[in-house]
């Protein structure tokens, strides 16, 4: 069976740092493309960073900078390492595995990328 | 604000069709790339429902269906159940942004 299980929530205070960790299993982390989003309370989506199967890695302008997506093949795990934590980033952190189609609009082609497979979350609370 | 724009609510009674629509913009939907849906039960994950349009991954039932033209695209429902109940949220790819971008989500209430 194909899961994602998210570690590593948890209170911190702001300016503090956090990892968090998503566990794969049924497929390898490594082969696919895997996105952490997450969900403030009583609000919607959020992407907020991707990472390639060829390791290229890339983040939504809220956390470039303070946030660094990585994984470990070894153990089929992805992680986001949160650094410069605010009390805006306070959420729910879903990791979740990607897929991606081209389609070619006018002759020009257009990667569509969506999560197949979430895990049941992880809540970060920033507060002091 | 949401970069893809959908209604916060709307609602029918069991049996009935409904609608919800995602408006984008020529950087995102309309300028080609794919809409999917996601459905969020109340106190879960979400869960993929339409993805590429309108394909339905194995075992969404063919009540729901997904629809795109030019800047819009749209999520029906028919044959309201009560279990229908939940969020329901459009995604796609804005090339302006260079990410993936959500719309705000809208609550489906059945009556």
């Amino acid at each position: 069976e194909v899961q994602v299980v998210e570690t590593g929530g948890g209170l911190i205070q702001p300016g503090g740092s956090l990892r968090l960790s998503c566990a794969a299993s049924g497929f390898t982390v490594s082969s696919n493309y895997m996105s952490w989003v997450r969900q403030a309370p009583g609000k919607g989506l959020e992407w907020v960073s991707v990472i390639f199967s060829v390791g290229s890695t890339f983040y939504a302008d809220s956390v470039k900078g303070r946030f660094i997506i990585s994984r470990d093949s070894s153990k089929n795990t992805l992680y986001l390492q949160m650094n410069s934590l605010r009390a805006e980033d306070t959420a729910v952190y879903y990791c979740a595995r990607e897929r991606m189609r081209m389609t070619m609009v006018q002759g020009v082609g257009r990667d569509s990328y969506w999560f197949d497979t979430w895990g049941q979350g992880t809540l970060v609370t920033v507060s002091s | 604000q949401s970069v893809l724009t959908q209604p916060p609510s709307v609602s029918g009674a069991p049996g009935q069709r409904v609608t919800i629509s995602c408006t984008g913009s020529s950087s995102n939907i309309g300028a080609g790339y794919d809409v999917h849906w996601y459905q969020q039960l109340p106190g879960t994950a979400p869960k993929l429902l339409i993805y590429g349009n309108n394909n339905r991954p194995s075992g969404v039932p063919d009540r729901f269906s997904g629809s795109k033209s030019g800047t819009s695209a749209s999520l029906a429902i028919t044959g309201l159940q009560a279990d229908d109940e939940a969020d329901y949220y459009c995604q796609s790819y804005d090339s302006s942004l260079s990410g993936r971008v959500f719309g705000g989500g809208t609550k489906l209430t059945v009556l």
